[in-house]
């Protein structure tokens, strides 16, 4: 597919698990964000990668979330030990380079912390 | 700090209507605007891009407005239809990557 792809679509743990989330960004795109999206709120940045240099973390809320990108493309966002109040929808989005370009989003992953 | 408003309650339009959605921000020089449409259970999608320069843009039934001396933009959609309905959000960017969205607008077009 051309789109940028999560898996899992829908994640249910216990409070104190680890959790990890996967996006595919669309091959080429050299930029690729996390955000986090709560209950009827907006999109909240966690953290951007751009190419090879040092990813923007500065949205993580706290040391609990990291999130890594392999050789440029696929990404994975862990989450130790969940807390209730990380239950929200993470969406994945990359864009081709720089600036203002449009960003496409993935579906999300639902993540449930019971 | 920055703030971007816009209006929490849903708006609710006849079809064949002109639906306008407001963004409003503080604490803030953006140097472009985007509006994405976002449907229930999937990511945003990229509707149109407007920059400080641009006072208007237009794509088919769509209009963006952005006035930066009121730091407000509008977002029309003429001959509205039931298939519109979504929640619609602005983002903002400045000298960097990061774009910084709003909370939405639902919007709901009765037949």
């Amino acid at each position: 597919g051309a789109g940028v792809s999560q898996s899992p679509s829908n994640k249910v743990t216990e409070k104190g698990k680890d959790v990890e989330l996967r996006c595919d960004p669309i091959s080429g795109h050299t930029a690729l964000y996390w955000y986090r999206q709560s209950l009827g709120q907006g999109l909240e940045f966690l953290i951007y990668f751009q190419g090879n240099s040092a990813p923007d973390k500065s949205g993580l809320p706290s040391d609990r979330f990291s999130a890594e990108r392999t050789g440029g493309s696929v990404s994975t966002l862990t989450i130790q030990r969940t807390q209730q109040e990380d239950s929200a929808v993470y969406l994945c989005a990359s864009k081709v380079g720089r600036g203002a370009d449009t960003q496409y989003f993935g579906p999300g992953t639902r993540l449930t912390v019971l | 700090s920055q703030k971007i408003e816009q209006n929490s309650e849903a708006l609710n339009i006849q079809e064949g209507k002109t639906a306008t959605l407001t963004c409003n921000y503080t604490n803030y020089s953006p140097a472009y605007l985007q509006w994405y449409r976002q449907d229930p259970g999937r990511g945003p999608v990229f509707l149109l891009l407007i920059r400080e320069n641009e006072k208007e843009k237009r794509k088919e039934r769509l209009k963006v407005t952005f006035d930066t001396t009121l730091k407000q933009s509008l977002f029309h959609i003429t001959a509205s239809q039931p298939a519109d309905s979504a929640t619609y959000l602005c983002a903002l960017a400045r000298n960097t990557d990061k774009l910084i969205f709003g909370t939405g607008t639902r919007l709901q077009v009765f037949p």
